[in-house]
């Protein structure tokens, strides 16, 4: 069956980067994978897409510069680099693939996150 | 951005209920829109996709129904394990925005 593993909670001083991992099994790694976001008692905020056949991304204006996601096709994973991180940063972060979605490129509609993984709780604090 | 807007915040209901949520977008998203279950410390789940379809595995009570800029979830005869929070989520356009969410909780 389809499973998304994420790495483990991290704890992390303003300004510094955090890098979180989504390592996938149970299918062929080519479904196009997502980040998103859940700060404590809100709801979520998409944050990236990439298409692993090939790398390529596009980001949240939000984050734009901040933000980075990569794979490994090798070991299927994919990662989600954070950097600059203030305390807004604290929250769950998700990775989740995309079924069922129409893309040109990284630009992508319809769409729906089928699988998602555990979860890695980031905690940004001085 | 589009701005999906859901309501109601939260709700109580009893076990056996009907129970209806609203979602709805500041602009025309088609059925480009999904509907997530959540419960507290677990990842999300899909329980509905393109507005109407029902997701592999989940229970016939879960229904959705809409287009255009509004979109609703039904829940017949609620079940013990369907107290959890619901968002909805639009996927027109990037960034794919979520509601708020709907909170379900036993009356």
């Amino acid at each position: 069956q389809v499973q998304l593993v994420q790495s483990g909670a991290e704890v992390k001083k303003p300004g510094a980067s955090v890098k979180v991992s989504c390592t996938a099994s149970g299918y062929t790694f080519n479904n196009y994978m997502h980040w998103v976001r859940q700060a404590p008692g809100e709801g979520f905020e998409w944050m990236g897409i990439i298409n692993p056949s090939g790398g390529s991304t596009s980001y949240a204006q939000k984050f734009q510069g901040r933000v980075s996601i990569t794979t490994d096709t090798s070991t299927s994973t994919m990662y989600m680099e954070l950097s600059r991180l203030r305390s807004e940063d604290t929250a769950v972060y998700y990775c989740a693939r995309m079924a069922g979605g129409y893309c040109s490129g990284t630009t992508c509609s319809r769409g729906y996150f089928d699988s998602w993984g555990q979860g890695t709780l980031v905690t940004v604090s001085s | 951005d589009i701005q999906m807007t859901q309501s109601p915040s939260s709700l109580s209901a009893s076990v056996g209920d009907r129970v209806t949520i609203t979602c709805r977008a500041d602009q025309n998203i088609n059925t480009y829109f999904n509907w997530y279950q959540q419960k507290p410390g677990r990842a999300p789940k899909l329980l509905i996709y393109a507005a109407s379809r029902l997701q592999s595995g989940v229970p016939s009570r879960f229904s959705g129904g809409g287009s255009g800029t509004h979109f609703t979830l039904t829940i017949s005869n609620l079940q013990p394990e369907d107290f959890a929070t619901y968002y909805c989520q639009e996927t027109y356009s990037a960034p794919w925005t979520f509601g708020q969410g709907t909170k379900v909780e036993i009356k």
